[in-house]
Protein backbone atom coordinates (compact mmCIF):
# COMPACT_ATOMS: atom_id res chain seq x y z
CA UNK A 1 0.00 0.00 0.00
CA UNK A 2 2.69 2.60 -0.93
CA UNK A 3 1.21 6.10 -1.93
CA UNK A 4 1.21 7.21 -5.26
CA UNK A 5 3.58 9.59 -6.40
CA UNK A 6 3.00 12.83 -6.90
CA UNK A 7 5.79 15.94 -7.45
CA UNK A 8 6.21 17.87 -4.14
CA UNK A 9 5.14 21.25 -5.87
CA UNK A 10 4.32 22.77 -8.74
CA UNK A 11 4.01 26.23 -9.93
CA UNK A 12 2.41 28.78 -12.42
CA UNK A 13 1.19 32.35 -13.23
CA UNK A 14 -1.94 33.20 -13.58
CA UNK A 15 -3.33 32.21 -16.97
CA UNK A 16 -0.92 29.74 -17.55
CA UNK A 17 -1.29 25.72 -17.42
CA UNK A 18 0.09 23.22 -15.34
CA UNK A 19 0.10 19.23 -15.13
CA UNK A 20 0.43 17.35 -11.97
CA UNK A 21 1.33 14.40 -12.63
CA UNK A 22 0.43 10.94 -10.58
CA UNK A 23 2.39 7.69 -10.75
CA UNK A 24 1.19 4.36 -9.38
CA UNK A 25 1.18 0.78 -10.34
CA UNK A 26 -0.66 -1.87 -12.72
CA UNK A 27 -1.84 -2.92 -9.15
CA UNK A 28 -3.97 0.74 -8.78
CA UNK A 29 -3.48 3.63 -11.68
CA UNK A 30 -2.98 1.46 -14.14
CA UNK A 31 -5.48 -1.62 -13.12
CA UNK A 32 -8.55 0.68 -13.20
CA UNK A 33 -9.99 3.73 -14.40
CA UNK A 34 -10.68 4.98 -10.30
CA UNK A 35 -8.75 7.55 -10.06
CA UNK A 36 -9.86 11.04 -8.40
CA UNK A 37 -8.11 14.28 -7.71
CA UNK A 38 -8.90 16.68 -5.03
CA UNK A 39 -7.73 19.74 -4.14
CA UNK A 40 -7.57 20.81 -0.32
CA UNK A 41 -7.26 24.13 1.22
CA UNK A 42 -5.52 23.93 4.79
CA UNK A 43 -8.15 24.31 7.38
CA UNK A 44 -11.04 23.46 4.45
CA UNK A 45 -12.87 20.08 3.60
CA UNK A 46 -11.06 18.16 0.52
CA UNK A 47 -13.21 19.23 -2.96
CA UNK A 48 -12.94 16.67 -5.46
CA UNK A 49 -12.37 18.28 -8.85
CA UNK A 50 -12.43 14.50 -11.11
CA UNK A 51 -13.42 10.54 -11.14
CA UNK A 52 -13.15 8.32 -12.35
CA UNK A 53 -9.96 9.47 -14.49
CA UNK A 54 -11.41 12.46 -16.71
CA UNK A 55 -15.06 12.74 -15.11
CA UNK A 56 -15.65 16.33 -13.54
CA UNK A 57 -18.91 16.90 -11.01
CA UNK A 58 -21.12 19.00 -11.74
CA UNK A 59 -20.16 22.73 -9.99
CA UNK A 60 -16.23 21.96 -11.10
CA UNK A 61 -15.08 24.49 -13.84
CA UNK A 62 -13.59 22.74 -17.02
CA UNK A 63 -10.44 24.61 -16.56
CA UNK A 64 -10.08 21.60 -14.65
CA UNK A 65 -9.41 18.00 -16.69
CA UNK A 66 -7.88 14.61 -16.20
CA UNK A 67 -6.32 11.71 -18.11
CA UNK A 68 -4.29 8.55 -17.69
CA UNK A 69 -1.47 6.92 -19.61
CA UNK A 70 -0.52 3.45 -18.66
CA UNK A 71 0.01 3.42 -15.21
CA UNK A 72 0.43 7.54 -14.31
CA UNK A 73 -2.39 9.96 -14.23
CA UNK A 74 -2.53 13.40 -14.76
CA UNK A 75 -4.23 16.31 -13.66
CA UNK A 76 -4.46 19.62 -15.97
CA UNK A 77 -5.42 23.25 -14.46
CA UNK A 78 -5.77 25.76 -17.11
CA UNK A 79 -6.13 29.57 -16.79
CA UNK A 80 -4.41 29.43 -13.61
CA UNK A 81 -6.43 31.46 -11.14
CA UNK A 82 -5.11 32.67 -7.28
CA UNK A 83 -7.57 31.00 -6.26
CA UNK A 84 -6.10 27.84 -7.36
CA UNK A 85 -3.49 27.90 -4.72
CA UNK A 86 -3.74 24.94 -2.66
CA UNK A 87 -3.18 21.13 -1.98
CA UNK A 88 -3.45 18.81 -4.74
CA UNK A 89 -3.73 14.94 -4.01
CA UNK A 90 -4.74 11.74 -6.39
CA UNK A 91 -6.16 8.45 -5.47
CA UNK A 92 -6.94 5.23 -6.92
CA UNK A 93 -8.90 2.15 -6.17
CA UNK A 94 -6.48 -0.59 -5.46
CA UNK A 95 -6.36 -4.66 -6.42
CA UNK A 96 -7.38 -5.34 -2.92
CA UNK A 97 -10.15 -3.40 -2.85
CA UNK A 98 -8.52 -0.58 -0.93
CA UNK A 99 -7.73 2.94 -1.49
CA UNK A 100 -4.80 5.09 -1.69
CA UNK A 101 -3.62 8.64 -1.88
CA UNK A 102 -0.92 10.64 -3.39
CA UNK A 103 1.26 12.33 -0.97
CA UNK A 104 0.15 15.38 -2.56
CA UNK A 105 1.30 19.00 -4.22
CA UNK A 106 1.18 21.88 -3.47
CA UNK A 107 0.61 24.95 -6.24
CA UNK A 108 1.81 28.19 -5.96
CA UNK A 109 0.24 30.74 -8.25
CA UNK A 110 3.40 33.29 -8.99
CA UNK B 1 -27.95 19.36 0.70
CA UNK B 2 -25.09 17.11 1.68
CA UNK B 3 -23.72 17.30 5.47
CA UNK B 4 -20.67 15.31 6.95
CA UNK B 5 -20.20 16.16 10.50
CA UNK B 6 -17.31 14.38 12.70
CA UNK B 7 -17.54 13.95 16.39
CA UNK B 8 -15.28 12.31 19.47
CA UNK B 9 -12.01 13.84 18.41
CA UNK B 10 -9.68 14.57 21.70
CA UNK B 11 -6.53 13.62 23.43
CA UNK B 12 -6.06 10.62 24.23
CA UNK B 13 -2.89 8.50 26.02
CA UNK B 14 -1.41 6.36 23.81
CA UNK B 15 -2.74 2.84 24.17
CA UNK B 16 -5.65 3.82 25.20
CA UNK B 17 -9.02 4.03 22.78
CA UNK B 18 -11.57 6.39 21.26
CA UNK B 19 -14.79 6.15 19.02
CA UNK B 20 -15.17 9.06 16.32
CA UNK B 21 -18.62 9.35 15.05
CA UNK B 22 -19.49 11.11 11.53
CA UNK B 23 -23.32 12.00 10.92
CA UNK B 24 -24.60 12.33 7.74
CA UNK B 25 -27.53 14.16 6.40
CA UNK B 26 -29.03 15.21 3.48
CA UNK B 27 -28.60 12.14 1.41
CA UNK B 28 -29.91 7.85 1.46
CA UNK B 29 -26.78 7.05 4.20
CA UNK B 30 -27.99 3.74 3.41
CA UNK B 31 -26.88 3.85 -0.47
CA UNK B 32 -23.54 4.76 0.25
CA UNK B 33 -20.11 3.59 0.70
CA UNK B 34 -18.42 5.69 3.02
CA UNK B 35 -15.05 6.34 4.39
CA UNK B 36 -12.52 7.37 6.89
CA UNK B 37 -9.48 9.80 5.81
CA UNK B 38 -6.72 11.36 8.37
CA UNK B 39 -4.23 13.52 7.42
CA UNK B 40 -1.70 13.82 10.53
CA UNK B 41 0.22 17.26 11.31
CA UNK B 42 2.23 18.75 8.31
CA UNK B 43 1.20 15.51 6.30
CA UNK B 44 -0.65 14.03 3.02
CA UNK B 45 -4.01 12.50 3.07
CA UNK B 46 -4.02 9.04 3.98
CA UNK B 47 -6.85 6.83 3.41
CA UNK B 48 -8.11 4.41 6.76
CA UNK B 49 -10.89 2.39 5.75
CA UNK B 50 -13.99 1.83 3.96
CA UNK B 51 -17.25 0.51 4.58
CA UNK B 52 -19.95 -0.81 2.03
CA UNK B 53 -23.19 0.66 2.03
CA UNK B 54 -25.29 -2.44 4.13
CA UNK B 55 -22.29 -2.72 6.50
CA UNK B 56 -20.93 -6.09 5.01
CA UNK B 57 -17.61 -5.17 3.60
CA UNK B 58 -14.68 -3.37 5.04
CA UNK B 59 -11.37 -2.77 4.17
CA UNK B 60 -8.35 -0.70 6.14
CA UNK B 61 -5.04 0.29 5.59
CA UNK B 62 -2.33 -1.93 6.45
CA UNK B 63 -1.17 0.60 9.59
CA UNK B 64 -4.39 0.31 11.14
CA UNK B 65 -5.86 -3.62 10.74
CA UNK B 66 -6.36 -5.26 13.65
CA UNK B 67 -6.55 -1.54 15.79
CA UNK B 68 -9.60 0.09 14.30
CA UNK B 69 -12.72 -0.96 13.16
CA UNK B 70 -15.04 0.88 10.85
CA UNK B 71 -18.79 0.40 11.29
CA UNK B 72 -22.41 2.04 10.72
CA UNK B 73 -25.88 2.48 11.86
CA UNK B 74 -27.90 2.94 8.76
CA UNK B 75 -30.94 3.56 11.16
CA UNK B 76 -28.79 6.53 12.95
CA UNK B 77 -27.27 7.55 9.36
CA UNK B 78 -24.24 7.29 11.29
CA UNK B 79 -20.40 6.15 10.52
CA UNK B 80 -18.26 5.27 13.85
CA UNK B 81 -14.65 4.27 13.59
CA UNK B 82 -13.89 2.45 16.69
CA UNK B 83 -9.97 3.07 17.13
CA UNK B 84 -8.05 0.70 20.20
CA UNK B 85 -4.59 1.03 20.88
CA UNK B 86 -4.05 4.18 19.60
CA UNK B 87 -0.16 5.04 19.43
CA UNK B 88 1.91 8.69 18.55
CA UNK B 89 1.61 8.19 14.46
CA UNK B 90 -2.32 8.22 14.79
CA UNK B 91 -2.41 11.90 15.78
CA UNK B 92 -4.26 13.66 12.73
CA UNK B 93 -7.24 15.14 11.55
CA UNK B 94 -9.90 12.61 11.11
CA UNK B 95 -12.48 13.22 8.05
CA UNK B 96 -15.12 11.07 6.89
CA UNK B 97 -16.12 11.12 3.23
CA UNK B 98 -19.07 9.32 0.90
CA UNK B 99 -18.00 7.54 -1.72
CA UNK B 100 -17.38 4.16 -3.28
CA UNK B 101 -14.18 5.09 -5.58
CA UNK B 102 -13.74 8.96 -5.14
CA UNK B 103 -15.07 10.75 -2.41
CA UNK B 104 -17.66 13.70 -3.47
CA UNK B 105 -18.37 14.95 -0.28
CA UNK B 106 -15.76 15.36 2.95
CA UNK B 107 -16.84 16.40 6.82
CA UNK B 108 -14.84 19.23 8.30
CA UNK B 109 -13.01 16.81 10.49
CA UNK B 110 -12.01 15.72 13.93
CA UNK B 111 -8.18 16.59 15.33
CA UNK B 112 -7.66 13.14 17.70
CA UNK B 113 -4.12 13.63 19.28
CA UNK B 114 -2.42 10.89 20.90
CA UNK B 115 -0.11 12.04 23.61
CA UNK B 116 1.24 10.60 26.83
Amino acid sequence: QSALTQPASVSGSPGQSITISCTGTSSDVGGYNYVSWYQHHPGKAPKVLIYDVSYRPSGVSNRFSGSKSGNTASLTISGLQAEDEADYYCSSYTSISTRVFGGGTKLTVL
Amino acid sequence: QVQLEESGGGVVQPGRSLRLSCTASGFTFSSYGMHWVRQAPGKGLEWVAIIWYDGFNKYYTNSVKGRFTVSRDNSKNTLYLQMNSLRADDTAVYYCARGMYSFDYWGQGTLVTVSS
